[in-house]
């Protein structure tokens, strides 16, 4: 089945720094991949669609300053957290699309916890 | 607005029974709504998709119904077992298709011995 890595799954980082997230799909292209947060007890809500070769769409209310993405290739999509602060702190997911299928169901990476301190 | 609604309170049951989430919606038409589970601290893992044209779904113990009229979704899990114990997520496109969804606030289930 199609398996989606994150790295790191945990990091503590001090407030002030930056932060950057890896999603990679291991065994099929993306051209597109996702960005969530999810807070305790909470949903996930997406902050951005990361596309292959192009500039990231960001939701509404997401600093595309403070969180970039780069989506370099096929297979990795990064999510940097810069000068992060401790309201920063969240559950972050990727996922992405199977370029190749004609479904439209995502595959979620495992996730990284972040501790801004 | 749109608005996806789940039942935000826990859903406790005896193993072997079957537990019955829903998942309402407003101000969509989608053409198609997706199933999935969270376990905690975990992304979560697709598990049925169900398209406008389609009244049920079926995988093994999973069962969905899409009722486009009613804006609402029903996901049944039949012959309940502890490991069902989960988050269930339901999710939907913002339009009539899309690669971007939005996720309902998820119901938790927790399936006792």
């Amino acid at each position: 089945g199609a398996v989606v890595s994150q790295h790191p799954s945990r990091v503590i980082c001090k407030s002030g720094t930056s932060v950057k997230i890896e999603c990679r799909s291991l065994d099929f292209q993306a051209t597109t991949m996702f960005w969530y947060r999810q807070f305790p007890k909470q949903s996930l809500m997406l902050m951005a669609t990361s596309n292959e070769g192009s500039k990231a769409t960001y939701e509404q209310g997401v600093e595309k300053d403070k969180f970039l993405i780069n989506h370099a290739s096929l297979t990795l999509s990064t999510l940097t957290v810069t000068s992060a602060h401790p309201e920063d702190s969240s559950f972050y997911i990727c996922s992405a699309r199977d370029s190749g299928s004609v479904t439209y169901e995502q595959y979620f990476g495992p996730g990284t916890r972040l501790t801004v301190t | 607005s749109q608005k996806i609604e789940q039942n935000s309170e826990a859903l406790n049951i005896q193993e072997g029974k079957t537990a019955t989430l829903t998942c309402n919606y407003t101000n969509y038409s989608p053409a198609y709504l997706q199933w999935y589970r969270q376990d905690p601290g975990r992304g979560p893992v697709f598990l049925l998709l169900i398209r406008e044209n389609e009244k049920e779904k079926r995988k093994e113990r999973l069962k969905v119904t899409f009722d486009t009229t009613l804006k609402q979704s029903l996901f049944h899990i039949t012959a309940s077992q502890p490991a069902d114990s989960a988050t269930y997520l339901c999710a939907l496109p913002p339009g009539a298709a899309g690669n971007k969804l939005t996720f309902g606030g998820g119901t938790r289930v927790l399936v006792k011995p």
